[in-house]
């Protein structure tokens, strides 16, 4: 089985600044599908961005941007010009045809944005 | 268009009765998943539903069952409510389900069994 993990429970950053979220996946297939969700406290969870892993360029979404290392099984997400409405919890997700595109979550990054 | 929405919000149940959950996915969405979200577990997929089939399941005992109507809104049962089962349960609608698409989640049905 895929697992995600997630070692940082617990981060900060004032606004403004950049951060990086952690996360590594263990699979043993080549094609696959990574993502970030954010859950703020409505806990409406909402994608923040996605990697196809037959893509070597990193993804980007506007202020969000993903470091992803293949070969090292790492998917880490970088938050640039940090806003207070980026608090929330993060969560890293793979999926892929062997599990039947059900999303495999890591336990997720508290994220507080400090003013 | 209107998002994913899911009733009720919470719901409070003692142990031994049965809940059903209702999720009304995004118009012209055909696949509808459930994640149960816990504290101690995190977030663990359920079962998924596309065109009224079961397509994908979770690892979860047979107490927890779904079901999907033609017009794509699906619901959720869980019977025999045991106090583990207490948790936010997410609902997901995407237009096929596959191939890494993105899902949108409703906000969630909190429930609490005592």
């Amino acid at each position: 089985a895929q697992t995600v993990t997630q070692s940082q429970p617990e981060m900060s950053v004032q606004e403004a600044e950049t951060v990086t979220l952690s996360c590594t996946y263990d699979t043993s297939e080549s094609n696959y599908y990574l993502f970030w969700y954010k859950q703020p406290p409505s806990r409406q969870m909402i994608l923040v961005i996605r990697q196809e892993a037959y893509k070597q360029q990193n993804a980007t979404e506007n202020r969000f941007s993903v470091n992803f290392q293949k070969a090292a099984k790492s998917f880490s997400l970088k938050i640039s010009d940090s806003q207070l409405g980026d608090t929330a919890m993060y969560f890293c997700a793979f999926t892929n045809s062997n599990s039947g595109y059900a999303l495999n979550f890591g336990k997720g990054t508290s994220l507080l944005v400090t003013p | 268009k209107a998002g994913v929405t899911q009733t009720p919000r919470y719901l409070i149940k003692t142990r031994g009765q049965q809940v059903t959950l209702s999720c009304s996915p995004i118009s012209g969405h055909r696949s509808v998943s459930w994640y149960q979200q816990t504290p101690g577990q995190g977030l663990q997929f359920l079962f998924e539903y596309f065109s009224e089939t079961q397509r994908n399941k979770g690892n979860f005992p047979g107490r927890f069952s779904g079901r999907q109507f033609s017009n794509s809104r699906s619901e959720m049962n869980v019977s025999t409510l045991e106090l583990g089962d207490s948790a936010l349960y997410l609902c997901a609608s995407s237009f096929q389900g596959q191939g890494g698409e993105k899902l949108f989640f409703g906000s969630g049905t909190q429930l609490s069994v005592l």
